[in-house]
C-alpha cells in the first residue's frame, strides 16, 4: 500500500529558505510514471496548489509561486523536496505531498496524500 | 487567472440531501473533482472525473458537472460528513481549487 510522508523543519525564520521532502513507498508499481504535487493550506484557509513534477523531472508552477519555488526528485523517485525561497508569515501553512492521478491533464485528481507537516515562518 | 467560486457555508439536517456548487467560467468543459477535509486530516478524494466515486467513498456522494458549475451532492447526509469541501480542477497546466465550503450537519 502506497505510503506518503512529509518531513523537514517545523519552523522557519523570515527570508530563510523552506524546505521540505516527501517520501514515498510501499508500491513501487509503475511509481516512476507518476506526477507529484505539493499543495499547502494555511491556517483556517483553503487549499493551494504549489506546484507539481513530472517522472521525467519536468515542473510546473502555481504562477502565484513560481519566482520563489523548487521542486525537485531523486534518482529513485522516491523522494521529491520543495524548497520554497525568502519566506515570509505568509507560507505559514500545512504542506501536503499529493501524487497526481490521469498524469497533469484535464482529468488530473489526487487520491493519494501524506498527512501533511505544519511550518511556521516566525523569527 | 482561472477561479473556482464555492459558497463559504452550508447547513443540512441529518439525514436530508445537501448540493454544494462550484462555478467557474466553462466548468462543464473541464473535469472536477471533490475533497473533503477535516481539521488536522489529510484530504480524501471523495469524488473524481465530475462523477466518479473512489473506491470505499459512500454511494450518497455524487457529483455532476454542466455549464458553469459543478455540483457534489449528499443524499441521506450523516454527521460524519461534517467537514470541509473543497472542488479542483485543472486549466491549462495549472491546478485550482475552489475556496473551499464548510458542510455543518445539524
Amino acid at each position: 500500500q502506497l505510503q506518503v510522508q512529509e518531513s523537514g523543519p517545523g519552523l522557519v525564520k523570515p527570508s530563510e529558505t523552506l524546505s521540505l521532502t516527501c517520501t514515498v513507498s510501499g508500491d513501487s508499481t509503475n511509481e516512476n510514471s507518476y506526477f507529484w504535487a505539493w499543495i499547502r493550506q494555511p491556517p483556517g484557509k483553503g487549499l493551494e496548489w504549489i506546484g507539481s513534477i513530472s517522472s521525467g523531472g519536468r515542473t510546473f508552477y502555481n504562477p502565484s509561486l513560481k519566482s520563489r519555488v523548487t521542486i525537485s526528485d531523486d534518482a529513485s523517485r522516491q523522494r521529491f523536496s520543495l524548497n520554497l525561497h525568502s519566506a515570509t508569515a505568509a507560507d505559514t501553512a500545512t504542506y501536503f505531498c499529493a501524487r497526481h492521478e490521469a498524469d497533469f491533464t484535464a482529468s488530473t485528481y489526487f487520491a493519494h496524500w501524506g498527512q501533511g507537516t505544519l511550518v511556521s515562518v516566525s523569527s | 487567472s482561472y477561479e473556482l467560486t464555492q459558497p463559504p457555508s452550508v447547513s443540512v439536517s441529518p439525514g436530508q440531501t445537501v448540493s454544494i456548487a462550484c462555478s467557474g467560467e466553462g466548468l462543464g468543459n473541464k473535469y472536477a473533482s471533490w475533497y473533503q477535509k477535516k481539521p488536522g486530516r489529510s484530504p480524501v478524494l471523495v469524488i473524481y472525473m465530475d462523477s466518479q466515486r473512489p473506491a470505499g467513498i459512500p454511494e450518497r456522494f455524487s457529483g455532476s458537472n454542466s455549464g458553469n458549475t459543478a455540483t457534489l451532492t449528499i443524499s441521506g447526509t450523516q454527521v460524519m460528513d461534517e467537514g470541509d469541501y473543497y472542488c479542483q480542477a485543472w486549466d491549462e497546466i495549472i491546478v485550482i481549487f475552489g475556496g473551499g465550503t464548510k458542510l455543518t450537519v445539524l
